[in-house]
Parts: C-alpha cells; structure tokens; sequence
C-alpha cells in the first residue's frame, strides 16, 4: 500500500443511485488499474488505464460501469444505477511506465447497495 | 490467455510448522508472477515476484516461493508459521501486451489460519 489512496473507504447506495469511487496513483505512476472483489472470490480485473487513455477494459460490465484517468486528478471508477449486486471491494492499484512494474495496491473502497 | 489456479481455499497449520501455498499457472509466454497478501480489510501487500534469472525468489516475512517452469506452478512457503501470517494469500500472474506487462490476473485466494 505505497501510496495508492482510494476514497471514499466505505460508500453506501441505494438502489438505482450512482456511485463515484477515486483514486490517486503513487506520484508518478501513469497507470491505474481497477480490481473488482466479491466475498469469497479473488480480485477480478476490470479496467487497465493510462493517463487519458484506456488500455483494456475487457473486465468492464458492458453497462453501468465506466472509467476514466484524466490529465489531472485521480483516477475514477462510475457505476450508474446501483444494483445490489454491485455491492463489493474495488480496490485500485498503480505502477510506473516500463517494463517490470510493480503494481501497488491502495485499501480498498467497500461499496455497500442498499 | 494467462490464468492462475490455487489448490485449496482454506489452510490450516500450527505455529511453528511449514506453511506451503500451492500456485499453477497457465500462460503462452514467460510470466512474470507474483504473491500478494491481504489482512482483512485491507487492500493486497506484495510479498514477492518472479520476472526473470533465478527462480529461487525469496520475499518479506520469511516467505519464499520457487518458479517451476516444468510444472508450471509457484508455491509459496515459509519453514515455520507464525500466528501474524494468518491472512489470504493470492497468487497472480502479468498479463503481457506485446511485451509489456500489464494487468494482473488473480487467483481466488487461499486463506491460511495458524493454530497456536
């Protein structure tokens, strides 16, 4: 957890509300990657990003979900119209440009559909 | 297309006796894997990786794990547990794109208790 911030930790919703989870790379980390955690199940992939630019998205729900990582500020994952089967872990991790990059995760955003 | 298979999803060991995680990997090039760990309500910890050169990696808090290119596999061990290793340990492997690597492909996790 070098440095990886997500906000906000925990974040409840209703049903049919939008949720907005961020994060802040490692200072000069120009890739960011998302990860999806259900209980009892590993992280699942979703979206690769560089800064304004995405790489892979082939973990992305073709609905609901998008992502960006603009030129300025963190990177942000969007759900729209909750449903309960979002509520999960979606962690956030973050490397340098190169080869042998090492990706540091940040703690996590619980995300929690009521 | 890389994936990643944990035997057991729970294990148990007594403090003080040799912790082994088991970790098989698929991949059409050479991977580049790693073990990350994950104390409840945490976010992932690295605990090592294997890129290239020796395949012997030696990581933090006594961990070590060997990569095996023939059995395609790298099992995480550590001599002699200690309760502060009870967590769940994921194996994962870098996806490459065109030699790069990428995104991390995560297997589903396997919880380790020690029993003093």
């Amino acid at each position: 957890n070098a440095g990886v911030m997500q906000n906000p930790r925990h974040l409840v919703r209703r049903r049919g509300q939008e949720a907005r989870l961020r994060c802040s790379p490692v200072k000069g980390h120009s890739h960011v990657y998302w990860y999806r955690q259900l209980p009892e199940e590993g992280l699942k992939f979703m979206v690769y990003l560089q800064k304004e630019n995405i790489i892979d998205e082939s973990g992305m729900p073709k609905e609901r979900f998008s992502a960006e990582f603009p030129k300025e500020g963190p990177s942000i994952l969007r759900i729209q119209q909750v449903v309960r089967g979002d509520s999960a872990a979606y962690f956030c991790a973050s490397s340098p440009p190169g080869l042998l990059r090492e990706a540091f995760f940040g703690q996590g955003t619980r995300l929690t559909v009521v | 297309a890389q994936s990643v298979t944990q035997l057991g999803s729970h294990v148990s060991v007594s403090e003080g006796a040799l912790v082994l995680l088991r970790c098989n990997y698929s991949s059409s090039v050479p991977p580049y894997l790693f073990w990350y760990v994950q104390y409840p309500n945490q976010g992932l910890q690295l605990l090592l990786k294997y890129t290239t050169g020796a395949t012997l990696v030696k990581g933090i808090n006594g961990f070590e794990a060997e990569f095996k290119k023939s059995e395609t596999s790298f099992h995480l061990t550590k001599p002699s547990a200690h309760m502060s290793d009870a967590a769940e340990y994921f194996c994962a492997v870098s996806v490459n794109y065109g030699g790069s690597q990428g995104n991390l492909i995560f297997g589903k996790g396997t919880k380790l208790s020690v029993k003093p």
